[in-house]
């Protein structure tokens, strides 16, 4: 399979504690950006990577979030000390150089559930 | 204002009629407008996508864009239950990031 990946799929933790993700883009694609989709909503902008460079951050990212792309090519999502208000779908998709409409690729998502 | 808004439904229709889609958008400088398509418990897939005005048509699906009215729509002719998802339009607002709409919810009931 070819296509985005994500891990965990589903990961369920107690409030306070710290929970990461990772997602694996088609390879190839140099942008990799995370999405938060809550329920009955549109996905959200987190942020976006080209390459292993973070160039933009929405607000909603707090300081209890952080994102890496190390290498350039697989990206964590971290939260730390999650509230109950971080459950959600995380989202991750990448896209390719150039193109004008920027097609972004998404992947399965982690479901996240803060108790 | 929000950038996009989208009614959210849910919508729900019996197979075999045309499907009606609908979101404004705030801004009239935004050029490329996409339609997702978004299975249970999956990530969003690109359905289509149109720049600038005019239509786009792929087999049962039409795309429209009336940016005098900041208007697009997505038609879907022949609806059939494959067709039961949730619909996301999404803007390109010139920066990397996707603005979705909050999504419309579709049944297509046999």
């Amino acid at each position: 399979d070819t296509g985005v990946s994500q891990d965990p799929r589903h990961k369920i933790t107690k409030r306070g504690q710290n929970v990461t993700f990772r997602c694996d883009p088609i390879s190839e694609h140099n942008r990799l950006y995370w999405y938060r989709q809550t329920l009955g909503q549109g996905p959200e902008f987190l942020t976006y990577f080209q390459n292993e460079a973070q160039l933009e951050k929405s607000r909603l990212l707090s300081n209890r979030f952080s994102a890496e792309r190390p290498k350039g090519s697989f990206s964590t999502l971290e939260i730390q000390r999650t509230e109950q208000g971080d459950s959600a779908m995380y989202l991750c998709a990448s896209s390719a150089p150039g193109g004008r409409y920027n097609e972004q690729f998404f992947g399965p998502g982690t479901r996240l559930t803060v108790l | 204002q929000k950038e996009v808004e989208q009614d959210p439904g849910p919508l729900s229709v019996p197979e075999g009629a045309i499907v009606s889609l609908n979101c404004t958008y705030s801004n009239s400088a935004f050029q490329y407008f996409m339609w997702y398509r978004q299975y249970s418990r999956k990530g969003p897939e690109l359905l289509m996508y149109t720049y600038s005005s005019g239509n786009k048509e792929d087999g049962r699906f039409t795309a429209q864009v009336d940016k005098s009215s900041k208007y697009i729509s997505l038609f879907i002719r022949d609806s059939q239950p494959s067709d039961s998802a949730t619909y996301l339009c999404a803007i390109n607002p010139g920066a990397q990031k996707l603005v979705f709409g909050q999504g419309t919810r579709l049944t297509i009931n046999p």
